[in-house]
């Protein structure tokens, strides 16, 4: 089935240590997305791609990168994680120009854990 | 600002009927979602309304008043897998989903 991976489900990492998030796509969609998702609290996007488009969200923090190779494939770089960024870590695509009616589909998530 | 409102919590008896209401003050308005979370998953898409008017959809519908920014959720016959949390999300004049936080919803036997 057609669908959107994240790897890895859960993932723990020291305070400091950088650490990388991936997302694949077998939809061929052209938007990608980087959402953080804290407990009872709405999705807040950090990133997106129309194609190899870049759009930073103004109040996404320096220490978030991301990475986009190819249509298939985005990477969510964390360089230096802080307890506060302990979160779900929720990568979305969609099709079009994000105009349309089209609605974004969302991968499992990564739960990420800061020690 | 941007804003979206929708009740924290609501809790519903198996078999009833609930109605999940969600209001929002948006630059511009291209489309309103409603998605559906179970804990610890990612949302899944529910409905999309852009015309005032309600949507219908098997056990589920979403209606849309653009002049009054609201829109409601109505769910019947509920059952026990519908516990789970339910998002409003608007599109805004820029095309940029704004998400609500999201409405739990608690089903008792």
């Amino acid at each position: 089935d057609a669908m959107v991976i994240q790897n890895p489900r859960y993932q723990v990492t020291q305070f400091g240590k950088p650490v990388t998030l991936s997302c694949s796509q077998t939809l061929n969609h052209n938007v990608m997305y980087w959402y953080q998702q804290k407990s009872s609290q709405a999705p807040k996007l950090l990133f997106h791609y129309y194609d190899k488009d870049f759009n930073n969200e103004a109040d996404t923090p320096d220490n978030f990168q991301s990475r986009r190779p190819n249509t298939s494939f985005c990477f969510l770089d964390i360089r230096s994680p802080g307890l506060g960024d302990a979160a779900m870590y929720l990568c979305a695509t969609s099709s079009g120009t994000g105009g349309e009616s089209q609605p974004q589909h969302f991968g499992d998530g990564t739960r990420l854990s800061i020690l | 600002g941007q804003n979206i409102d929708q009740p924290t919590e609501m809790t519903a008896t198996e078999g009833a009927i609930v109605q999940i209401n969600c209001t929002y003050q948006t630059s511009g308005f291209n489309g309103l979602f409603w998605y559906q979370q179970h804990a610890g998953e990612a949302p899944t898409f529910l409905s999309y309304n852009v015309l005032d008017g309600l949507e219908e959809k098997g056990r589920f519908s979403s209606f849309l008043s653009r002049s009054k920014g609201y829109s409601y959720l109505l769910l019947k016959e509920l059952q026990m897998k519908d516990s789970a949390s339910y998002l409003c999300a608007v599109k805004d004049s820029n095309y940029q989903l704004i998400w609500g936080a999201g409405t739990k919803l608690i089903i008792k036997p």
